[in-house]
């Protein structure tokens, strides 16, 4: 079984510039749930996605937006971008999301510089 | 609202147990646990439910005290592979929204 894809893993952008981040679940998982991890902060939720509606979002600025396909997909864009937001980004697919097991893929290393 | 972790790290010799603590000052419904290696993803231990329920794959032990806000996780006779930082989470449920704790790294020594 195929795990948790996220593309691509690496990213170096330049402020002001825009970024979209992609996440491939698990197949038959349709819970998609995005986090930031900076060193000072630990694991930030962004937002969960499911059946393509957003459930949830955390306390992120509006320049973080997020959307889910028909297919569980997930991508998450973050606009203007500002140099604080260089971080690991990290997505987490479950069955269900809520009080279910979820399995995070390797992240996207984004730089910004 | 941010679960508070104590110790924020610990350092064992193989062989050794220790307890990992995740508090709320909110009512809790649920405690995910997650452990991340260095470089890695984080991978699921255990999530404790209110009531008294427990899903989880590892041979790991846990507390959820639910008057308190209070969850504990158990680390018997640690072995290597143990080291890590350790995440609590709270929130999931109807919430979808898990609010992790900032971790506490363990190390276990030979």
């Amino acid at each position: 079984k195929a795990g948790v894809t996220q593309t691509p893993r690496y990213l170096i952008k330049t402020r002001g510039q825009q970024v979209t981040l992609s996440c491939s679940p698990i197949s038959g998982h349709r819970s998609v749930s995005w986090y930031q991890q900076t060193p000072g902060q630990g694991l930030q939720f962004l937002f969960e996605y499911f059946s393509e509606t957003q459930r949830n979002k955390g306390n992120f600025p509006g320049r973080f937006s997020g959307r889910q396909f028909s297919n569980s997909r997930s991508e998450m864009n973050v606009s203007t971008l500002e140099l604080g937001d260089s971080a690991l980004y990290l997505c987490a697919s479950s069955a269900r999301g809520g009080d279910t097991e979820a399995f995070f893929g390797q992240g996207t290393r984004l730089t910004v510089v | 609202q941010q679960p508070v972790q104590s110790p924020q790290a610990v350092i064992l010799r193989e062989g050794e147990d220790a307890v990992i603590n995740c508090s709320s000052s909110k009512a809790l419904y649920s405690v995910h646990w997650y452990r991340q290696k260095h470089g890695e993803a984080p991978v699921f231990l255990m999530i404790l439910l209110k009531g008294g329920e427990q899903k989880g794959h590892e041979k790991i032990s846990a507390s959820f005290n639910e008057k308190k806000q209070q969850s504990s996780l158990y680390l018997t006779a640690s072995q290597l592979s143990y080291s890590g930082t350790y995440f609590c989470g709270t929130g999931g449920g109807s919430n979808y929204k898990l609010t992790f704790g900032k971790g506490t790294l363990l190390t276990v020594n030979p």
